[in-house]
């Protein structure tokens, strides 16, 4: 069975603060995909950034930056210098490797990280 | 390039209604997958296609709900009778067929069942 854990229900920072949201997945597979996904106050779900399990490089996207630790089964994401339109959901998910055609594209999602940056 | 297209946005309905919600896939997309977020169970797959095909519908929470695609450019979920309890946002989503294609979601349609 797989399992994404966002123990963090809500973060609030001041704006240019950085703020670091946790990811915690379970898996069995030996190969899998990691997403972020941002969801702002209107809704949509617009994707961050995927991750092989195979590629435990760092990534870093201008203030967005990703760490990913298969050692401690973690995939967490850092915001530098937060800005007001940072302010949103941010989900973790976690998908098998397209091995089985009934398992693949059954992304497990977190519960969700409520991120709120005041001015 | 347009984005997964979903109709409508928004949805009120009387309890034991017929609802069906729309989907236009991104063009080239081969699989399509139905989601349903609530503050309880937050996302949740419902069903999902691969060219056209129902792949896994588990999802599905009973018999009252059911997707069908007819086509690569458009997929329908319907719930018949609504109940209060189906009062979610149902997102449509769609991606390539090939491992780790990221899933581009539509803007949801928010639906309300009273």
């Amino acid at each position: 069975a797989q399992k994404v854990t966002q123990a963090q229900t809500e973060i609030s920072v001041v704006e240019k603060e950085d703020v670091t949201l946790d990811c915690v997945y379970e898996t069995r597979d030996t190969t899998y995909y990691l997403f972020w996904y941002k969801q702002p106050p209107s809704g949509e779900l617009v994707f961050l950034i995927r991750r092989n399990s195979f590629d435990e490089q760092n990534e870093i996207s201008g203030r967005y930056s990703w760490n990913f630790q298969k050692s401690t089964s973690s995939f967490n994401f850092t915001i530098t210098a937060s800005q007001v339109v940072d302010s949103a959901v941010y989900f973790c998910a976690l998908s098998p490797p397209r091995v089985a055609t009934d398992s693949w594209g059954k992304l497990q999602f977190g519960a969700g990280t409520q991120v709120v940056v005041t001015p | 390039d347009a984005g997964v297209i979903q109709s409508p946005r928004h949805e009120v309905t009387e309890m034991g209604q017929e609802v069906t919600l729309r989907c236009k896939p991104i063009s080239g997309h081969n699989s399509l997958f139905w989601y349903r977020q609530t503050m309880m169970r937050g996302l949740e797959l419902l069903i999902y296609f691969n060219n056209n095909v129902p792949i896994d519908d588990s999802g599905m929470p009973e018999d009252r709900f059911s997707a069908k695609m007819p086509n690569a450019s458009f997929s329908t979920l319907k719930i018949q009778p609504s109940e209060p309890r189906d009062s979610a946002v149902y997102f449509c989503a769609s991606s390539h067929n090939r491992g780790g294609s990221p899933l581009h979601f539509g803007n949801g349609t928010r639906l309300t069942v009273t």
